[in-house]
């Protein structure tokens, strides 16, 4: 089955600094991306819809300027927190859609296995 | 918006059948996935229902009802290895994002 590949998964910085997590599809193409945000046994959050070559779409509520998001080509979106602070602290997921193919339909999504980050 | 609801917690017997409900409210609708995630897992993807009616997949099964705004997941011959938490996800109309209930905890008991 398809893919993704997350990290790192876990990841402690200090208060202010910068923290980029890579989402990539290993041996398939994604046009669109997802980021989630999972707070503990809470619901996954839609953070923001990554589109190959365009800008990210953002969910109500979530900071564009904060959570930089980039998806350069097929196989790569990024998120950036910047200026992070503890309350960002959060498992953040990926997950990619098949560009074509028999999932595409179905909608099925490929999660990464997510990135713990901890802001101290 | 959207808003998806799911019981938070259900416990089982080994061998048994469990079902777990969602209902949803959404601006627009295309679909209806399931997904499970162990702690500390990602979620995979369990089935996805487009139509009303049911959808079987070996132990699972997944039902819609669009009239009703409703679905459930039937797992069947429950397995200690079930143990988990279960996802309902609209697809909406934009056809493009995926909005997550809150998850339910199967607990399953020998």
């Amino acid at each position: 089955g398809a893919v993704v590949s997350q990290h790192p998964s876990w990841v402690i910085c200090k208060s202010g600094t910068s923290v980029k997590i890579e989402c990539r599809s290993l041996d398939f193409q994604a046009t669109t991306m997802f980021w989630y945000r999972q707070f503990p046994k809470q619901s996954l959050m839609l953070m923001a819809t990554s589109n190959e070559g365009s800008k990210a779409t953002y969910e109500q509520g979530v900071e564009k300027d904060k959570f930089l998001i980039n998806h350069a080509s097929l196989t790569l979106s990024t998120l950036t927190v910047t200026s992070a602070h503890p309350e960002d602290s959060s498992f953040y997921i990926c997950s990619a859609r098949e560009s074509g193919g028999g999932t595409y339909n179905t909608g099925e999504l490929f999660f990464g296995e997510g990135s713990r980050l901890t802001v101290l | 918006g959207q808003s998806l609801e799911q019981p938070s917690e259900v416990t089982a017997v080994e061998g048994a059948i469990v079902q777990i409900n969602c209902t949803y409210q959404t601006s627009g609708f295309y679909g209806l996935s399931w997904y499970q995630q162990h702690d500390g897992g990602a979620p995979t993807f369990l089935s996805y229902n487009a139509l009303d009616g049911l959808e079987e997949t070996g132990r699972f099964s997944s039902f819609l009802s669009r009239s009703d705004s409703y679905g459930y997941l039937l797992l069947q011959e429950l397995q200690m290895k079930d143990s988990a938490s279960y996802f309902c996800a609209v697809r909406d109309r934009d056809f493009n994002k995926f909005y997550f209930g809150s998850g339910t905890k199967l607990n399953v008991k020998p």
